[in-house]
């Protein structure tokens, strides 16, 4: 089975510049979730989706963060205009059914962002 | 608020030692535990998880959880480490959302 597809692997983009990531995830997997993890600190989840529907995007800051799910397979995550504190290793990780708590999440390799 | 909180954050052990990472957590209701491992170059991991049930949970490689709901704990431990376990450890725990908190992660290195 393949694991949760992520690109681009690293960016580097200097501040107030646009960047978008792609995830991908395992085949038939209905949860997705998008983290950021600083450097020295835990993965803080960014936007979770079921399908195609947001389930918490509480921690996503809405004034440069955008993400989708269109069709309720693959996502992207984008940030327009990038500020430096944005520099993070970005995961994709999905689970195979509701989000119920209990699952197992799979994660992405990650896109490690670098803002200049 | 939910919280997960890891009291180590850089451990230096030699192989064959014993090794417990503390974890404690603070959710109201019920919670669901993970241990998650990052090898280095590689993807975060789970080492092991609870839901419910028997508290001690065993996981791969050797590794052992045990669930103290009194202490609000989570602690991973193994009896002994290898070189091969030097990697990144993470808590973390969900309630009925699915959404993780991750703690803040503990590096732990193993001397050959």
């Amino acid at each position: 089975e393949a694991g949760v597809a992520q690109s681009p692997r690293y960016k580097i983009i200097e501040k107030r510049q646009s960047v978008a990531f792609w995830c991908n995830p395992i085949s038939g997997h209905a949860t997705l979730y998008w983290y950021q993890q600083i450097l020295g600190q835990g993965p803080k989840l960014l936007i979770q989706f079921q399908n195609n529907g947001v389930v918490d995007d509480s921690q996503l800051p809405k004034d440069r963060f955008s993400a989708e799910r269109l069709k309720g397979v693959d996502s992207t995550l984008k940030i327009q205009p990038a500020k430096l504190e944005d520099s993070a290793v970005y995961l994709c990780a999905s689970s195979p059914r509701d989000s119920s708590g209990g699952e197992t999440q799979y994660f992405g390799p990650g896109t490690r962002l670098l803002v200049l | 608020a939910q919280s997960v909180s890891q009291h180590n954050h850089h451990v230096i052990l030699s192989e064959a030692a014993s090794l417990e990472l503390g974890c404690n957590y603070s959710y109201g209701g019920t919670v669901n535990l993970f241990w998650y491992v990052q090898y280095p170059g590689q993807h975060l991991q789970l080492l092991l998880k609870y839901f419910s049930g028997d508290p001690l949970v065993k996981g791969i490689k050797g590794f052992e959880a045990e669930f103290i709901k009194s202490k609000f704990s989570f602690n991973l431990r193994k009896p002994s480490v290898q070189w091969s376990d030097t990697a990144e450890y993470f808590c973390a725990g969900s309630s009925n959302t699915g959404k993780l908190i991750f703690g803040q992660g503990t590096t732990l290195q193993v001397k050959p």
